[in-house]
């Protein structure tokens, strides 16, 4: 099974709608993190988190917000939802001190989800 | 506006040579830099990360770092078609708040 995977994997909508892409992760890293990747633009960080009640904006972060619901969710919602907001959108998770893995600081990327909004 | 730029690419080289990635960074306060293989609709993968001045060596992979002129390269030995991605690389001050480059295609050519 996958360590961290996101719901949904696509996701097709309209302006003005509301949508929550969803991660979890089983990892037992306390650090999450919400990127978009455009074309050209590479990837973005949004919002991460490093503890539940831990919550910080990234450098794109207008348009969104997040809740951590517990160690292992992290949500992101997009309130009013619009074409600009079309992108590939990844959650990650981390971990610091390096001990599930072989580097430190590795950040841990779910599958992904493809947002399009019309 | 702080920044890591990276050539897009596509980087061609034949099967068996070594394949050169490189990137620069703005912020002279980055202490972390990362690169990250990226295969077409996958989730990026972390493969070397480097922290101090010099070479560090990791199997056919091998990163360089030089803080004075701000660049970090990935040399990639032996290349084989399985690794045609995308690499990107990432720096930041600490251990969160990477900053991603846009990446390099790579297509190593059988």
């Amino acid at each position: 099974d996958a360590d961290v995977t996101q719901t949904p994997r696509n996701r097709i909508t309209k302006t003005g709608k509301r949508i929550m892409l969803e991660c979890s992760q089983t990892k037992g890293h306390d650090r999450m993190y919400w990127y978009r990747q455009d074309p050209g633009l590479g990837l973005r960080l949004i919002y991460y988190s490093f503890d539940v009640k831990d919550i910080n904006k990234g450098e794109i972060s207008d348009g969104y917000s997040v809740s951590r619901q517990a160690q292992a969710k992290f949500s992101l919602s997009l309130e009013s939802a619009i074409p600009n907001q079309t992108a590939l959108y990844f959650c990650a998770t981390s971990d610091p001190d390096g001990t599930s893995g072989r580097f430190a600081d590795t950040q841990y990327f779910g599958p992904g989800t493809r947002l399009t909004v019309l | 506006q702080k920044e890591v730029e990276q050539n897009s690419g596509p980087l061609s080289v034949p099967e068996g040579a070594i394949a050169s990635l490189n990137c620069t960074y703005s912020d002279r306060v980055s202490q972390s830099f990362f690169w990250y293989r990226q295969y077409s609709g996958k989730s990026p993968e972390l493969i070397m990360s480097i922290y101090s001045n010099g070479d560090k060596e990791d199997g056919r992979f091998t990163a360089q770092l030089n803080k004075a002129s701000q660049y970090v390269s990935l040399l990639i030995r032996d290349s084989q078609p399985s690794d045609s991605a995308t690499y990107l690389c990432a720096a930041g001050p600490g251990t969160y708040k990477y900053i991603f480059g846009t990446g390099t295609r790579l297509k190593v050519l059988a």
